[in-house]
């Protein structure tokens, strides 16, 4: 089945600063990857998404890019603000076959942005 | 529209019980998984609901099973209860355009702790 890596595990910013979070995947048959926020005690919450057949896609400070080659997808924060700290998780799914509708995650990323 | 919700929100059981969790998808949304979530092994798929039928199931043992009514809501059943089983349990629901899962959306989680 597919395999999701996350790194870096932790990731400590100054306010203002940009932050990256890379994840690979293993699963060629992958074509959505989706980016979940969650805050200490609540529910993970989709920030941002992207689909195969584009290569970056960008809401406002936030952007995801994707190299289908390489098979490996971004998330980018830019000006960083304390409330951004959480926990972020990568994942990846397919829209066919025995596991349709399931998401991979990987393991999280705990980023802190000190003001 | 209500967002996913899950009762109850915490649950305490003591080794050998069983338990049953529930979970009331977005109005319209067919689709229901349900994940794990441990610190040690992050999120983890337990299985999937469409239409009352189990489309995908993880790597968990018997224990664990679920069920979806007419209405979409899901449950989640867990017999005999291990001390490994405490963890948060979350549902996500998602609409079906075209055969392809939309976005899922996260209830809150149900926080199951074993004794």
């Amino acid at each position: 089945g597919e395999n999701v890596e996350q790194h870096p595990s932790t990731l400590s910013v100054q306010e203002g600063d940009s932050a990256v979070i890379k994840c690979t995947y293993s699963d060629s048959a992958s074509n959505y990857f989706p980016w979940y926020k969650q805050e200490l005690g609540k529910r993970p919450q989709l920030i941002i998404d992207i689909r195969s057949n584009v290569g970056e896609k960008k809401d406002q400070r936030i952007a995801v890019t994707l190299n289908k080659t390489a098979k490996h997808f971004s998330l980018h924060i830019t000006e960083t603000q304390p409330e951004d700290s959480a926990v972020y998780f990568c994942a990846a799914r397919t829209d066919r076959g025995s596991t349709l509708g399931r998401l991979y995650f990987g393991r999280g990323t705990q980023l802190t942005v000190w003001p | 529209k209500a967002g996913v919700t899950q009762t109850p929100r915490y649950l305490i059981k003591t080794r050998g019980q069983q338990v049953t969790l529930s979970c009331s998808p977005i109005s319209g949304h067919r689709s229901v998984s349900w994940y794990q979530q441990t610190p040690g092994q992050g999120l983890q798929f337990l299985f999937e609901y469409f239409s009352e039928t189990q489309r995908n199931k993880g790597n968990f043992p018997g224990r664990f099973s679920g069920r979806q009514f007419s209405n979409s809501r899901s449950e989640m059943n867990v017999s005999t209860l291990e001390l490994g089983d405490s963890a948060l349990y979350l549902c996500a629901s998602s609409s079906m355009t075209s055969g392809r899962t939309d976005t899922q959306y996260f209830g809150p989680g149900t926080r199951l702790t074993v004794l």
